[in-house]
Formats: C-alpha cells, sequence, structure tokens
C-alpha cells in the first residue's frame, strides 16, 4: 500500500548545525510529496512540497528534492536555528488522500 | 493564508457520554474536510472524509456509529465522539481543503475521557 517512512527521532544539533531528516515513501502511483511543521501546541504547517519527479521544494532554508529513482523526499537545512525545533512530518499525496510519516522531532540548543 | 480553527481546544468528558468537536474554515469555502486522530509520538491517522452536504467515508477500521461526522455547510464540520471511553482519548486534528492537495490544519483537540 501506499505508505511513508521517516527516520526516528529526536534529533538534537547544535544552532547552525546541518540538518537532514530522510523520508522514503512506496506508491501505487505518482504522488505529490510534502514536508509539514508542528510546533508545540499547534497545528501542522505546509512547509514545502514537490508535485513531481525532480521537482525541489524549498522554504525558510529548507529544502527537498523529489527523488523518483530512490523514492524519497529528504529535507535538508544548511544551518538551524533554535526557532526550527518542532516536529516534521513527510507526507504524500495520492488519489485525494494524504499518508504521514510518524514524524521525526527537531531539538535545536543554542 | 488559510485559516482552520477547531473548537474546542481541550475537552475532558465522562466515560459513557458524548463529544462534539468543531472544525471550520475562516476564511475559505472548504469542499472536502479530513479528520485525523494522533497519538502521541505518532503520525496523523485518517479516520474519515467529509463533503459538504453528503455522507462523511470512513477508513477501514473506523467505527462511524462511534465517530459521526457532519459536514453541513462549507466552512463547518463536526465529529461526535459517542458512548466515550478512555480508549479514545486523543488528539483530533481537522484539516481542509477547497483546491485538490492544499490542506489547511486546524489547531487539533485534545480529548481526554475519564
Amino acid at each position: 500500500g501506499d505508505s511513508v517512512t521517516q527516520m526516528e527521532g529526536p534529533v538534537t544539533l547544535s544552532e547552525e548545525a546541518f540538518l537532514t531528516i530522510n523520508c522514503t515513501y512506496t506508491a501505487t502511483g505518482y504522488p505529490s510529496l510534502f514536508w509539514y511543521v508542528q510546533y508545540p501546541g499547534e497545528g501542522l504547517q505546509l512547509l514545502l512540497k514537490a508535485t513531481k519527479a525532480d521537482d525541489k521544494g524549498s522554504n525558510k532554508g529548507f529544502e527537498a528534492t523529489y527523488r523518483k529513482e530512490t523514492t524519497s523526499f529528504h529535507l535538508e537545512k544548511g544551518s538551524v536555528q533554535v526557532s526550527d525545533s518542532a516536529v516534521y512530518f513527510c507526507a504524500l499525496y495520492l488519489f485525494n488522500k494524504f499518508y504521514f510519516g510518524s514524524g521525526t522531532k527537531l531539538n535545536v540548543k543554542p | 493564508g488559510a485559516v482552520v480553527s477547531q473548537h474546542p481546544s481541550w475537552v475532558i468528558c465522562k466515560s459513557g457520554t458524548s463529544v462534539k468537536i468543531e472544525c471550520r474554515s475562516l476564511d475559505f469555502q472548504a469542499t472536502t474536510m479530513f479528520w485525523y486522530r494522533q497519538f502521541p509520538k505518532q503520525s496523523l491517522m485518517l479516520m474519515a472524509t467529509s463533503n459538504e452536504g453528503s455522507k462523511a467515508t470512513y477508513e477501514q477500521g473506523v467505527e462511524k456509529d462511534k465517530f459521526l461526522i457532519n459536514h453541513a455547510s462549507l466552512t463547518l464540520s463536526t465529529l461526535t465522539v459517542t458512548s466515550a471511553h478512555p480508549e479514545d482519548s486523543s488528539f483530533y486534528i481537522c484539516s481542509a481543503t477547497g483546491v485538490p492537495y492544499e490542506q489547511y490544519f486546524g489547531p487539533g483537540t485534545r480529548l481526554t475521557v475519564t
């Protein structure tokens, strides 16, 4: 079936460190791929998206490239900030449904 | 951007009672609303999809008689947990979309059944 697998957390980094959160997917069709962020006590917010293979989504310094050959959509940021501390969810959209990964908690220390 | 609200944000109820959670799209008309359940440290699990004026479509394993969903207008959907039990305690999140795959999420409602 359709599903998303992302690395377990928590991930703890120092400020200005490089971030990678791995995400791979399984899909029966050609999905769109998303990263959502959830700050404490808040709902999910769309961080970035890519709708077809080789597309790169980017926002607020975060990037992810839709890799069809490796069925991956890894999230990266060159220099994290304390304010990036949150839970990040990878998701795929296919046939009018979203499938979410289990979430990765990121802690950034000053 | 588009805003989705949920009410209440937190509710405690006694076992056997029913509780209603509202989901509203504040500045757009939502053709479809989704209800999710999120367990601690786990992902969102889609419970049901509702379209305005029609019956909700429930995911496999979700009891439609226990989780009643009504999508009365293009800006309001409600989830009623009937005869709640402690195992229904969870974080319930709704989302709304007016355009395919542009989903906007509510802040969630934490339900605790004692």
